[in-house]
């Protein structure tokens, strides 16, 4: 049963360019999210995506876009890279119960933006 | 509004010690679910407890155990007789029911070193 994945792993860029991250989820799980964490923080949540539409957003501009794909994968997008985008990007799926439904994650894309 | 509070940032332990890591939340909601993390170096964040705002009732897993304590707002996470493979950060996080699919408020996180 294959956990959650990401790719890359790692990806550095320069400040002004575009950046595209990929997740794919748990077997089974219909939902995915996406969190932001920088060094020696706590995650951030991003964005959720159910039903290939955005559900819920967190406290990030617009710079940060998303897509949920008909397989349930999903693809977070950066534009106008800023030096602060640099963190650990971490992708979790979960399957919409209706309640909070566990999430479990992936194992992260390290972002460097210089 | 939703708040996770880990006053503990690093804690060092030496193995076999027992060691509690303290969680305060905040919420409005009488609806809530609570979860604790593990973070190794790897950078991954794994799962190890869920609860919900209707379930007091204490856990036991192994050497891990959780404390939920509604009357404090705390959910405290104790693990006995350290081992070296403890070693993580630690994340406290919760999500309020009314949120479908619900979004993880997450603490600050708590760095716990085993040392043999």
């Amino acid at each position: 049963d294959a956990g959650v994945t990401q790719s890359p792993t790692h990806l550095i860029k320069t400040r002004g360019q575009q950046v595209t991250l990929r997740c794919s989820p748990k077997s089974g799980h219909d939902t995915v999210s996406w969190y932001q964490q920088a060094l020696g923080q706590g995650p951030q949540f991003i964005f959720q995506y159910y039903e290939e539409e955005e559900r819920q957003r967190g406290n990030f501009p617009d710079r940060f876009s998303g897509h949920q794909f008909p397989n349930y994968s999903s693809e977070l997008n950066v534009n106008a890279l800023l030096l602060g985008d640099s963190a650990l990007y971490l992708c979790a799926s979960s399957l919409d119960r209706g309640l909070s439904d566990t999430q479990y994650f992936g194992p992260g894309t390290r972002l460097t933006v210089l | 509004a939703q708040k996770v509070t880990q006053a503990q940032t690093e804690i060092s332990v030496v193995e076999k010690e027992d060691v509690t890591l303290d969680c305060v939340y905040e919420t409005r909601d009488t609806t809530y679910y609570l979860f604790w993390y593990k973070q190794p170096p790897s950078g991954e964040l794994v799962f190890l407890i869920r609860r919900n705002s209707f379930d007091e009732q204490n856990e036991i897993s192994g050497r891990y155990s959780w404390n939920f304590q509604k009357s404090t707002s705390s959910f405290n996470f104790t693990i006995t007789a350290s081992q070296v493979v403890d070693s993580a950060v630690y994340f406290c996080a919760l999500s309020e029911g009314r949120n479908q699919g619900g979004k993880l408020i997450f603490g600050q996180g708590t760095e716990l070193s085993v040392k043999p």
